[in-house]
């Protein structure tokens, strides 16, 4: 729903950067929160954005342009542990989350 | 953070049967849950918001009579597959938030199969 867009798959090697793309739908846009899930696990919680730039937490990144309806996910000094699908969500009207399909983050040694 | 517990963990049941799935959070009170769908390799899909004390809200396309969900209180909601099929086999993940605009809290998840 709400037209949420990130690629399927990347895939990046141990120790680099990887960014993470993400569109929106702006119409009623409120904020913007990034996930990450293991295959058969719960989301947990990485991000959120409510307004325009970039919040920083170690070695996480995300930023956001609510004019553009776009945001993404910078991951650095790249770990295997970090191999996972990274979520973009977005928050509508105050009450409903929409959840992009999820890219699939491959990283090799 | 909080705790958002989430049972049974994987459920196997025939064709025909219903099952419950029960959200509960643990130490806070959730004014609104949400349920999510999600099959391999896909991300998420909101199927309906429950608010504490209120008719559950579904997503277009999900049917309100086969996917029952109860919010009776603060704490807990409910999601009962009635009739299920094959074609429920899915992962069915519960959500929830203590505040409006703020992060969710997921479960643990479901993991339903229908023979």
């Amino acid at each position: 729903g709400q037209n949420i867009d990130q690629p399927t798959e990347m895939t990046a090697t141990e120790g680099a950067i990887v960014q993470i793309n993400c569109t929106y739908q702006t119409s009623g846009f409120n904020g913007l929160f990034w996930y990450q899930q293991h295959a058969g696990e719960a989301p947990t919680f990485l991000s959120y954005n409510v307004l325009d730039g970039l919040e920083e937490k170690g070695r996480f990144s995300s930023f956001l342009s609510r004019s553009k309806g776009y945001s993404y996910l910078l991951l650095k000094e790249l770990q295997m542990k970090d191999s996972a699908s990274y979520l973009c969500a977005g928050i509508y009207n105050f009450n409903k989350f929409y959840f992009g399909s999820g890219t699939k983050l491959n990283v090799k040694p | 953070g909080a705790v958002v517990s989430q049972h049974p963990s994987w459920v196997i049941c025939k064709s025909g049967t219903s099952v419950k799935i029960e959200c509960r959070s643990l130490d806070f009170q959730a004014t609104t849950m949400f349920w999510y769908r999600q099959f391999p390799k896909q991300s998420l899909m909101l199927m309906a918001t429950s608010n504490e004390g209120s008719k559950a809200t579904y997503e277009q396309g999900v049917e309100k009579d086969k996917f029952l969900i109860n919010h009776a209180s603060l704490t807990l909601s409910t999601l009962t597959v009635t009739s299920a099929h094959p074609e429920d086999s899915s992962f069915y993940i519960c959500s929830a938030t203590d505040r409006p605009n703020e992060k969710l809290f997921f479960g643990s998840g479901t993991q339903l199969s229908v023979l």
